[in-house]
């Protein structure tokens, strides 16, 4: 079984389109992250929710929203899509008071042609 | 805020030959410490970790050990094989001056090719 899943693996979309990319963690974990690896392989976090609550947002331009309809998945959607969105996204889960330790997702290749 | 700092890539070795991928880090308090493996086209996979001052780490031939006098948590492998090929990440989380909730804070990342 999958701990950390992600859909799609891969997404190839216009610029000014909006799209979403969906996680889902069958871990119990109570809390998830959503970071972004750029084309240099550096890895950024965006946002995390625990419990369903948003508890970091870096500082990441308002097109990008995450969801979370309940502990196990969270959602990012991205509106008006730029060139420069593209990236690697990976999601990832932990449950608080552990060592820290983040299992994650295989990542989503958007591409933003 | 915490940083992570990594030895610079890419990095080409030798089948059989010593690994070291030196990892510094700043943060206040005590962090815990992670080595992370990226397999091309695939997700990170943790690799080892350590929570405390003078833990080492170890998994699959590969060791680290958490040096809070140097900030450190280099990691090092004896003998590489071809299919080590891939990038590491260094990485902390936590720590009296981190941010709460387990962020994690990585380094740039170290291409690793093992050469038969």
């Amino acid at each position: 079984d999958t701990a950390v899943s992600q859909t799609p693996k891969y997404l190839v979309t216009q610029m000014g389109n909006d799209k979403s990319i969906k996680c889902e963690q069958n871990l119990g974990h109570d809390t998830m992250y959503w970071y972004k690896q750029d084309s240099k392989k550096f890895l950024k976090i965006m946002f995390s929710y625990n419990n369903k609550e948003l508890i970091i947002n870096e500082t990441v331009p308002n097109r990008f929203s995450p969801k979370s309809p309940d502990k196990a998945h969270l959602n990012l959607h991205i509106n008006s899509l730029e060139l420069g969105d593209s990236a690697v996204y990976f999601c990832a889960s932990n449950q608080q008071g552990s060592s820290y330790e983040q299992y994650f997702g295989p990542g989503t290749r958007l591409t933003v042609t | 805020g915490n940083s992570v700092t990594q030895m610079e890539g890419p990095v080409t070795l030798s089948e059989e030959a010593f690994l070291t991928i030196n990892c510094t880090y700043t943060a206040t308090g005590y962090p815990s410490l992670f080595w992370y493996v990226q397999y091309p086209g695939e997700g990170l996979q943790l690799l080892l970790k350590a929570t405390k001052a003078d833990d080492k780490g170890s998994n699959k031939g590969f060791e680290a050990t958490y040096r809070k006098e140097t900030t450190s948590f280099h990691l090092e492998k004896g003998s590489v094989q071809v299919s080590d090929s891939a990038v590491y990440f260094c990485a902390l989380s936590g720590g009296a001056g981190g941010t709460s909730y387990g962020k994690l804070t990585f380094g740039q990342g170290t291409i690793l090719t093992v050469h038969p």
